[in-house]
């Protein structure tokens, strides 16, 4: 069964740091990994998508990497800003007989404070 | 375009009330999907639906039915709420269910159990 943890559980740092979330999946035979990001009382958006062959995606100031060798994803933030304070969430997409399976982190509680 | 609607956004039952959640898309998706999300325990999948015409059960069924009304819409119901089913309901959809599609979420429903 898979298990996707994410560390550390919250993060509160100052405004301009760069920062990465790290997420790690005990099977690696996903088709895929995802970030998303949740803001109180909201649904989740997506903010990247990595297909398993491959290593890296981006956009804008977020920067997702994949190495499903060692069950291992990082989100990194470039010049973080108050506005990036929700919590974001690994999710790794696994097929299935007949359905593709989501299996959620915990996610990371992150604060950037002015 | 909307994308997926959720209705209500929050609702207070007495144990042993019923209820139904309403979820819509109008991105012409085949799949849509019911997850509850829990403090701790990130999101579990309840109920979804492959395709219109076909329902399946997810990790969490039990105390839960649904109906896939037509293409768009996919409900969630609760017989005989019990306090255990006070939790945030997500529904989501995608265009196909068994390969690596992207799932949309709706913003959610609060429910709490008294």
């Amino acid at each position: 069964k898979q298990e996707v943890t994410q560390i550390p559980a919250a993060l509160s740092v100052p405004e301009g740091e760069n920062l990465v979330l790290n997420c790690s999946f005990t099977d690696s035979a996903i088709y895929n990994l995802q970030w998303f990001r949740q803001d109180p009382g909201k649904g989740l958006t997506s903010l990247l998508l990595i297909q398993s062959s491959q290593r890296e995606q981006t956009s804008g100031r977020l920067n997702a990497s994949l190495d499903k060798s060692s069950g291992r994803s990082t989100l990194y933030i470039a010049a973080s800003q108050p506005g990036d304070s929700a919590t974001y969430l690994c999710v790794s997409f696994a097929g299935g007989t007949s359905y593709g399976k989501l299996t959620f982190g915990q996610g990371t509680i992150l604060t950037v404070h002015p | 375009n909307a994308g997926v609607t959720q209705t209500p956004k929050f609702q207070v039952l007495k144990t042993g009330q019923s209820m139904t959640l309403q979820c819509a898309q109008d991105m012409n998706h085949n799949s849509m999907y019911w997850y509850r999300q829990d403090p701790g325990m990130g999101l579990r999948l309840i109920y979804y639906s492959a395709s219109e015409g076909t329902t399946d059960k997810g990790e969490v069924p039990n105390g839960y039915n649904v109906s896939r009304l037509n293409k768009r819409e996919f409900s969630l119901r609760l017989e005989s709420a019990a306090p255990s089913q006070t939790s945030v309901y997500f529904c989501a959809s995608s265009e196909l269910a068994d390969s690596y599609n992207e799932q949309f979420f709706g913003p959610g429903t609060r429910l709490t159990v008294l």
